[in-house]
């Protein structure tokens, strides 16, 4: 899997867009970007992906560069609910037995009051 | 759709004593089910994986006679943490993915917090 790069932390004010950056330089051309965010105490939950053309859904809006190097996950209207460890993964499709989800450190956005 | 369910959701034991942490997907057959941990403040470490009726895939580092994983079945993977010291006190977190196309994807469990005493 390709390697990603995200900051270790983020504010975001309550109702404003949060922004998440990351980058991931050495994508290869089968491979996704996906995010999922893992909420204190609970399981990893899947957000979206995208291969190169940006994606929306309820959650959330992806948005991948060009020469998708890098992508950004916006939270449009960010709630204190959106508190959480953010992470970004680069990987092939999950179409193979053997694919797995291996995860950095991801970012750990605080949404405030 | 594509709920996974762990039990129990917390557990402690004593040291030298055995754990069985249950993976159970709701609604939906999964072939291949991964086992994390998770340590305060740090990320999902993947332990291994399984597919249904086979032998678990172990990643390196990970002692495969300390935490035994059974995938018997479609729908339910054991982690039987075996002899557990406080060192193994942690998260565990399973996913599993399904063969058809709505489950292709790896959907998570709530995870289990183990306190080793």
């Amino acid at each position: 899997d390709a390697k990603t790069t995200q900051p270790t932390s983020m504010d975001c004010a309550e109702g404003r867009a949060a922004n998440l950056p990351c980058n991931h330089s050495t994508i290869s051309g089968n491979e996704y970007v996906y995010w999922y965010r893992q909420i204190h105490s609970q399981g990893p939950q899947y957000i979206i992906h995208g291969l190169k053309n940006n994606e929306t859904n309820e959650m959330a809006s992806l948005i991948i560069t060009e020469d998708r190097k890098s992508s950004t996950l916006i939270l449009p209207h960010a709630t204190l609910r959106d508190t959480a460890v953010y992470y970004c993964i680069v990987r092939a499709s999950m179409k193979t037995s053997y694919d797995k989800v291996i995860f950095g450190p991801g970012t750990s956005l605080s949404v405030i009051p | 759709g594509a709920v996974v369910s762990q039990h129990p959701s917390w557990v402690i034991c004593k040291s030298g004593t055995s754990v069985k942490i249950e993976c159970r997907s709701l609604d939906f057959q999964a072939t291949t089910m991964f086992w994390y941990r998770q340590f305060p403040k740090q990320s999902l470490m993947l332990m291994a994986t399984s597919n249904e009726g086979s032998k678990a895939t172990y990643e390196q580092g990970v002692e495969k006679d300390k935490f035994l994983i059974n995938h018997a079945s479609l729908t339910l993977s054991t982690l039987t943490v075996t002899s557990a010291h406080p060192e193994d006190s942690s998260f565990y977190i399973c996913s599993a993915k399904g063969r058809d196309r709505r489950y292709n994807e790896q959907f998570f469990g709530p995870g289990t917090r183990l306190t080793v005493l």
